[in-house]
């Protein structure tokens, strides 16, 4: 069974520029969920998408946004890049009928904002 | 609010001997518990997880974690290093919810070097 896949790996992006992030979960997943992890602050919880809706929300400013498509597949969009947004982005997809059930995580993408 | 506490951000050992790694969370209910383990330039893999029943539960690569409601802690252990254990570990936990995703709180994580 194919793992989480995320794209692009990395990105270089500058400053008031906006960015898309891709995260195809395991099959038969609904639920994905993406988290920040810069060395500051750690590992941070973004959003998570079920069946197309969020479900929940950390505490991000609204540049940062997400959706997912009916296949699963979710986007994160960053709009108007800040430097303090670069970091690594993970997506993380699980079954999610209950939150004891394993989140699995992709490889992530490295965003680096000039 | 939840929170988790990991003591020492950074461990070493010498091969062969034993790996602990300190969590403390903050919970007013005790939360699901889980321990993450980062190798570089990779994402999360799940060591374990609480959820209920047994304290004392068995993950993968030899690793296991108890947890103590009256400490609020669920430290990670393994009896005996290996060179290949080198990495981050995170410690984390989400609020007992049904029908719904686990928000993840993580701790700052404990990066564990293993010397020959």
């Amino acid at each position: 069974k194919a793992g989480v896949t995320q794209t692009p790996r990395y990105l270089i992006k500058t400053r008031g520029q906006q960015v898309t992030l891709s995260c195809s979960p395991i099959s038969g997943h609904r639920s994905v969920s993406w988290y920040q992890q810069t060395p500051g602050q750690g590992l941070q919880f973004l959003f998570e998408y079920f069946s197309e809706t969020q479900r929940n929300k950390g505490n991000f400013p609204g540049r940062f946004s997400g959706r997912q498509f009916s296949n699963s597949r979710s986007e994160m969009n960053v709009s108007t890049l800040e430097l303090g947004d670069s970091a690594l982005y993970l997506c993380a997809s699980s079954w999610a009928t209950s939150s004891y059930n394993e989140q699995f995580f992709g490889p992530g993408t490295r965003l680096t904002v000039l | 609010a939840q929170s988790v506490t990991q003591l020492g951000s950074h461990v070493s050992v010498s091969e062969g001997a034993l790996v602990l790694l300190r969590c403390n969370y903050s919970s007013s209910v005790p939360p699901y518990l889980f321990w993450y383990v980062q190798y570089p330039n990779q994402g999360l893999q799940l060591l374990l997880k609480y959820t209920t029943g047994a304290t004392l539960v068995k993950g993968i690569n030899g690793f296991e974690a108890e947890f103590k409601k009256s400490e609020t802690s669920f430290h990670l252990t393994k009896p005996s290093a290996h060179m290949s254990d080198a990495a981050e570990y995170f410690c984390a936990v989400t609020e007992r919810v049904y029908n719904q995703g686990g928000k993840l709180i993580f701790g700052q994580g404990t990066e564990l070097s293993v010397k020959p």
